[in-house]
């Protein structure tokens, strides 16, 4: 079974600029979470789409971020215009619906974004 | 969601066994123990979960004490390759609930 994938692995982009960030989750899981890691800091939850919608977007920083994930499957992050706080390592993460408590839910490996 | 408490760092030496407690005096009924192990470069692995008493798999145990407000993660004779940050994590995730994690623990395994 392929596992959580993401690309880019790493962009580095001119603030001001846009980036579009990609996740294919594991096949048939419709839960689909979006977090990030600033410098120095904690893990932070941005998103939780399940199937095509949003359940939980208390995360996202501002309105320069949008999520989507049209077809319930891949989702994008969209980060426009980007600022240099924006920079940091972005990971998306699905589950199986209802089985979160019994196997976790699989991160991929992430994208590292560098703003400057 | 229950905060949770865990040592910052912690060092062993190879073929030690190694324990890491976390604390959550505020566990709610209906939450869960989860770890999660990271490497560098890669996203949060999951290694194991538990509601109460003792849970082990391929990889670890997880002990939790009767009051469920603390847990210990297990790691039996370590290795190099062991060394990661380890977040405990408290919370009920059937829905697909958010996952809050800590700052970890991150464990140095040397020679």
């Amino acid at each position: 079974e392929a596992g959580v994938t993401q690309f880019p692995s790493h962009s580095v982009i001119e603030k001001g600029q846009t980036v579009t960030l990609r996740c294919d989750p594991i096949s048939g899981h419709d839960n689909l979470y979006w977090y990030r890691r600033v410098m120095g800091k904690e893990i932070k939850f941005l998103l939780h789409f399940v199937k095509e919608s949003k359940q939980d977007e208390s995360g996202m920083p501002n309105n320069r971020f949008l999520a989507e994930r049209t077809g319930g499957t891949y989702s994008t992050l969209k980060v426009q215009p980007a600022e240099l706080e924006d920079s940091g390592v972005y990971f998306c993460a699905s589950s199986a619906m209802g089985q979160g408590n019994y196997y976790g839910y699989t991160f991929g490996s992430g994208t590292r974004l560098t703003v400057v | 969601l229950a905060k949770t408490t865990q040592p910052i760092s912690m060092d062993s030496y190879e073929g030690q066994e190694v324990n890491i407690t976390c604390s959550h005096n505020n566990i709610a009924t209906n939450d869960y123990i989860t770890w999660y192990q990271q490497f560098p470069s890669q996203g949060p692995r999951f290694i194991i979960q538990g509601y109460k008493t003792k849970v082990t798999n391929e990889v670890a145990s997880l002990f939790i004490p009767a009051d469920r407000k603390s847990s210990t993660l297990s790691l039996p004779r370590v290795s190099l390759s062991d060394t990661a940050v380890y977040y405990c994590l408290v919370g009920s995730y059937n829905q697909g609930g958010k996952l809050i994690f800590g700052q970890g623990t991150e464990l140095s395994v040397k020679p």
